[in-house]
């Protein structure tokens, strides 16, 4: 199976800062990846797929970019509403469908 | 507009069963890929089950031969069977659609004597 690691695990920022968030893969996966973001209590919410592909609906300042084994997701001017978790995810037709373990991002 | 609704949730002893449903609309449940992602309380993101539009069924290791998907196409409806359970599967479940662009708001299952 494919495992996923994510860096950092958290990360305390200000409004208006520049986020880049990393997984890497322990196979080579293509662009077979998702990213979500997560707040409190709320089911997560696609962001990216495809590893570059913007959901519809999504604000344009996240962004994701890579292929292989290393996958970023980067968010240019950080809005009060992107305080989340947010998660990495293979995306192949077949599972598992293994998530990352999730980067933490709150106000610094 | 696409909308998906878990139920059937609750409190249950180690050792029993729940069957968690989640009722679809917007779309031919039968038609996508459906599937189940749990998450423990204060945890991660979890991949449980999936039902393909052709019928196929797959199961994370952890669930695999006490969970069981299903579908009803004459109710639209996504389930999950969860059997012989333990404290380890006390989670919010969640089900989302083909694309993982639509989820449910969750359900919570509880596992405790």
């Amino acid at each position: 199976d494919i495992q996923m690691t994510q860096s950092p695990s958290s990360l305390s920022a200000s409004v208006g800062d520049r986020v880049t968030i990393t997984c890497r893969t322990s196979q080579d996966i293509s662009t077979f990846l998702n990213w979500y973001q997560q707040k409190p209590g709320k089911a997560p919410k696609l962001l990216i797929y495809g590893a570059s592909n913007l959901q519809s609906g999504v604000p344009s300042r996240f962004s994701g970019s890579g292929s292989g084994t290393d996958f970023t997701l980067t968010i240019t001017s950080l809005q009060p509403a992107d305080f989340a978790t947010y998660y990495c995810q293979y995306s192949y037709s077949t599972p598992p469908f293994t998530f990352g373990p999730g980067t933490k991002v709150d106000i610094k | 507009e696409v909308q998906l609704v878990e139920s059937g949730g609750g409190l249950v002893q180690p050792g029993g069963s729940l069957r968690v449903s989640c009722a679809a609309s917007g779309f031919t449940v039968s038609s996508n890929f459906m599937t189940w992602v749990r998450q423990a309380p204060g945890k991660g993101l979890e991949w449980v089950s999936v039902i393909y539009s052709g019928g196929s069924t797959y199961y994370a290791d952890s669930v695999k031969g006490r969970f069981t998907i299903s579908r009803d196409n004459s109710k639209n409806t996504l389930y999950l069977q969860l059997n012989s359970l333990r404290v380890e599967d006390t989670a919010v479940y969640y089900c989302a659609t083909a694309g993982w662009g639509h989820w449910g708001q969750g359900t919570l299952v509880t596992v405790s004597s």
